[in-house]
């Protein structure tokens, strides 16, 4: 199965800052690839997908960008707020039949 | 639309019990799924289903079973828990009808201890 590596230690960012998350996978190259957030003691809450043939997407403050050559995905979150402090998780699909394969996630925390 | 809902949110099971986890959605998804989630790791998912009455295996379904007799509900069963099995775990659906099949939403999860 596909082996998905985030940034397992927590990103401390001040206010304003752009907090950038790395996601990184081996094997295949699945057709698409999604971003999560995830507050304690909640489930999931989808964010972007982008897919394999989109270099770049962004959603307000935040952008995606999706790498197939070096199997990399960027997360930027710009003008970062305390309000963005949560885990951030990236998925991919191996088969576009929605059985997401999660990273661990990274650990975003922004002080004012 | 209440979206995805489970019950119950918390449960401490005996090894060798056996219980139900709840999940039904109100969106009129097709596809529905179940994850677990242990601490510091990603979501596994356990099984899936694509429509009433399809299910599938996922990446980790050794003792765990599933039904899916209507659109709405997902039921998770836990035969004979063990303590490997504590976890919490996660309920999601995603329409499954093209261009949005993509977008999976979450339900709040069910924090599962087995002692």
């Amino acid at each position: 199965s596909q082996k998905i590596e985030q940034n397992s230690e927590a990103l401390n960012i001040q206010e304003g800052k752009t907090a950038t998350l790395t996601c990184n996978y081996t094997n295949y190259s699945p057709a698409y690839l999604q971003w999560y957030r995830q507050d304690p003691g909640r489930g999931p809450v989808f964010l972007l997908l982008i897919r394999e043939n989109e270099k770049e997407k962004r959603k307000e403050r935040l952008k995606v960008t999706f790498d197939t050559t070096l199997k990399q995905s960027l997360f930027h979150i710009t003008a970062s707020q305390p309000a963005d402090s949560a885990t951030y998780l990236c998925a991919l699909d191996p088969d576009s039949w929605g059985k997401l394969q999660f990273g661990a996630g990274t650990q975003v925390v922004v002080t004012p | 639309n209440a979206g995805v809902t489970q019950t119950p949110k918390f449960r401490i099971l005996k090894i060798g019990q056996s219980m139900t986890l709840q999940c039904t959605q109100d969106m009129n998804h097709n596809y529905m799924y179940w994850y677990r989630q242990d601490p510091g790791m990603g979501l596994k998912l356990i099984y899936y289903s694509v429509g009433a009455g399809i299910t599938d295996k996922g990446e980790v379904p050794n003792g765990y079973n599933v039904s899916r007799s209507t659109t709405e509900d997902f039921p998770l069963r836990l035969e004979l828990a063990a303590p490997s099995q504590t976890s919490v775990y996660f309920c999601a659906s995603s329409p499954g009808n093209g261009e949005s099949t993509d977008t999976q939403y979450f339900g709040p999860g069910t924090r599962l201890t087995v002692l």
